[in-house]
């Protein structure tokens, strides 16, 4: 029973393009979502996040996107640099305790 | 400001034995996690401390695992005896915020990865 699905493991994309990774989840209680970025033998960092009575949160180069009605949430990184290759860990949360996704590998190829 | 320590970063046992893990959260933080990763599966939680004393183990095999916090700082979690499928790396984290807030940023360490032979 996941409660969070990246459906990608991989994804590969050109320097200075955009990158889009998606996440669906299933519990409608989930009250704030959030994305990790975690480099090879290093723990998660903390990347952005999003409160569930928001559609959008913008920092930067990132922006996270929040469709409710289809329990679904994108990280949109523009544009996108080498540096940005990592896995990245979608994760809900509710009351306080969070859940991640399996986990997307961004590539960005120079 | 000093991150989350872990140590040992790396262990190798042979299954039925042994094993313990060391974390030294973000000074002044309450919260203290601990998370396991399997390879190719997101970080799961395993327990969760707030100040020293747990609020959430529901996923934490007590057949097998175990954890303290002493005297609210410091973390240990044991695995005793390991199974093959204990293999995986152990995250532990630290937040400020309390366990009823409706959001924690948390802090990773950056692990130990266990392999059971």
């Amino acid at each position: 029973d996941q409660q969070v699905k990246q459906n990608s493991p991989s994804l590969s994309v050109q320097e200075g393009r955009i990158s889009i990774l998606n996440c669906d989840y299933t519990n409608s209680m989930f009250d704030y979502f959030l994305w990790y970025k975690k480099y090879p033998a290093e723990g998660p960092t903390f990347l952005i996040s999003i409160s569930s009575i928001k559609d959008k949160n913008e920092d930067g180069r990132f922006t996270v996107f929040l469709n409710k009605s289809a329990k679904h949430l994108s990280l949109h990184i523009v544009p996108s640099q080498p540096g940005d290759s990592a896995v990245y860990f979608c994760a809900a949360s509710q009351g306080g305790k969070l859940i991640f996704g399996q986990g997307t590998e961004l590539s960005v190829k120079p | 400001e000093a991150g989350v320590a872990q140590s040992p970063r790396y262990k190798i046992i042979e299954k039925r034995q042994s094993v313990a893990f060391w974390c030294n959260p973000i000074s002044g933080h309450a919260t203290l996690y601990w998370y396991q990763q399997i390879l190719g599966q997101g970080p799961k939680l395993l327990i969760q401390f707030q100040n020293n004393g747990v609020v959430d183990d529901s996923q934490l095999p007590k057949d097998r695992f175990s954890a303290e916090r002493l005297k609210g700082v410091d973390s240990t979690l044991k695995i005793q005896p390991a199974k093959l499928e204990d293999s995986a790396v152990y995250l532990c984290a630290s937040s400020s915020g309390d366990y009823f807030r409706a959001y924690n940023e948390q802090f990773f360490g950056p692990g130990t990865r266990l392999t059971v032979l």
